[in-house]
């Protein structure tokens, strides 16, 4: 049962241009959720968060959009940088979970080209 | 350091043999997690610790897999008679005790079950 989903394995971007990464949840329990990226041979890095009382939250050339009534949130990156290639995941957690365990989906590979 | 810290970085272990995985939190995160990822999949859930408190054990996926952590500090993560569908990067997480707080991960120890 996967609860959290990026159906998208991999995209590729031009340089300069908006990267755009999805992730579908069916938990309706989630209320925080976070976006990592991950390069080869290291842990996860937090990149940003959002709380299910907001719809967007931006940080820079990061913006994460939430869609509750969709359980949908996405990742924007602009402008894109062939430094922001890595896999990059979503995850979740839910306030029902006093542990702060976090659901991850399965990752999406974005391949940014110069 | 100011990172969480994991050792050993790599294992090459035969089946049914034992291995011990270690993690180091960041100072003062009173909260720590391992999760597994396994080639080609997200992260999942096994031990969440938080100080004191009775761990939440309900990721670990059979009985050959055990953690410990004395206080606040270092945990090791057991698998006893390691089978070769226990290969993965078992990766290591710590955070403040709040719920909806960042959880930051060590680089991972990459098991290899032959």
């Amino acid at each position: 049962d996967q609860q959290v989903k990026q159906n998208s394995p991999s995209l590729s971007v031009q340089e300069g241009r908006i990267s755009i990464l999805n992730c579908d949840y069916t938990n309706s329990m989630f209320d925080y959720f976070l976006w990592y990226k991950k390069y080869p041979a290291e842990g996860p890095t937090f990149l940003i968060s959002i709380s299910s009382i907001k719809d967007k939250n931006e940080d820079g050339r990061f913006t994460v959009f939430l869609n509750k009534s969709a359980k949908h949130l996405s990742l924007h990156i602009v402008p894109s940088q062939p430094g922001d290639s890595a896999v990059y995941f979503c995850a979740a957690s839910g306030a029902s979970s006093n542990t702060g365990k976090l659901i991850f989906g399965q990752g999406t590979t974005l391949q940014v080209k110069p | 350091g100011a990172g969480v810290s994991q050792s050993p970085s790599n294992k090459v272990t035969e089946k049914g043999k034992d291995v011990e995985l270690r993690c180091d939190p960041i100072s003062g995160h009173t909260a720590l997690y391992w999760y597994r990822q396994r080639l080609g999949q997200g992260l999942e859930f096994l031990i969440y610790f938080q100080g004191n408190s009775a761990p939440d054990k309900s990721g670990l996926p059979s009985d050959r897999f055990s953690a410990e952590r004395t206080g606040e500090s270092v945990s090791t993560l057991t698998i006893q008679r390691t089978q070769q569908e226990d290969s993965a990067v078992y990766l290591c997480a710590s955070s403040f005790w709040r719920t909806q707080e960042t959880q930051y991960f060590g680089p991972g120890t990459r098991l290899l079950v032959l």
